[in-house]
């Protein structure tokens, strides 16, 4: 069965660092992969995706994630982290096979942003 | 417009209370989805309608009855819940999921319910 792996449960970190989450996922055919937040009390917004194309994307508040197939991995990175950026960080996988209209999520990544 | 918009915001309903939930999208999309979902956890799949019909039930106990009359609104019936079905329910919309064409999911700010 497909699985999405987030390595980081709870994160804590200072303002102005680096931030990387780890995403990895178990599927091998074309997958459509994305990155969810949900900022506390709110709604899951939609970060940022990959389809296809360029393996390295941009996302909306200066993240982005990296796809890199040979590692099944899409991890998230932020270089400069903000209080505002205290959230939970989603990571979900669509597979492109046949008649697929799932999505299958990670865990989750507590991110705790220390002012 | 790519907003998905839900009522009510919060309920707090009875065991043997009949309730529903509301969800509506302006986007064109053909997919509509209900998800449940606990604090600090991913959502998890319910329901998913494509082109209307309900093409995909996950097992959903009987007292959550969906219900799609047309393609921008999506409702959720409830009855006779019980206390553990408390949590944030959310709806969903996307563009045609059919085929292997690649579509993302909007969410709506869901529904806090509470079953006393």
């Amino acid at each position: 069965a497909q699985s999405v792996s987030q390595h980081n449960h709870h994160v804590i970190l200072s303002e102005a660092a680096s931030l990387e989450l780890g995403c990895n996922y178990s599927y091998g055919g074309t997958v459509n992969l994305f990155w969810y937040v949900q900022y506390p009390g709110q709604h899951l917004q939609l970060l940022l995706k990959y389809f296809s194309g360029d393996p390295l994307v941009k996302g909306i508040k200066g993240f982005e994630a990296e796809f890199i197939k040979s590692k099944f991995s899409f991890n998230l990175r932020k270089p400069s982290v903000q209080w505002s950026d205290t959230a939970e960080y989603f990571c979900a996988v669509k597979d492109n096979a046949g008649n697929n209209r799932k999505l299958i999520w990670g865990l989750g990544t507590s991110l705790a942003v220390n002012p | 417009d790519t907003e998905v918009t839900q009522t009510p915001k919060h309920l707090v309903m009875g065991m043997t209370n009949k309730k529903s939930l509301k969800c509506e999208q302006h986007m064109g999309h053909r997919a509509m989805y209900w998800y449940k979902q606990k604090a600090k956890k991913p959502p998890e799949l319910m329901f998913v309608y494509s082109y209307e019909k309900l093409s995909i039930n996950e097992s959903v106990p009987s007292r959550f009855s969906p219900e799609c009359p047309n393609s921008s609104l999506l409702n959720l019936h409830l009855h006779a819940l019980q206390p553990e079905d408390s949590a944030l329910y959310l709806c969903a919309s996307s563009q045609d999921p059919q085929g292997s064409r690649p579509y993302e999911q909007y969410f709506g700010p869901g529904t806090r319910l509470t079953v006393t």
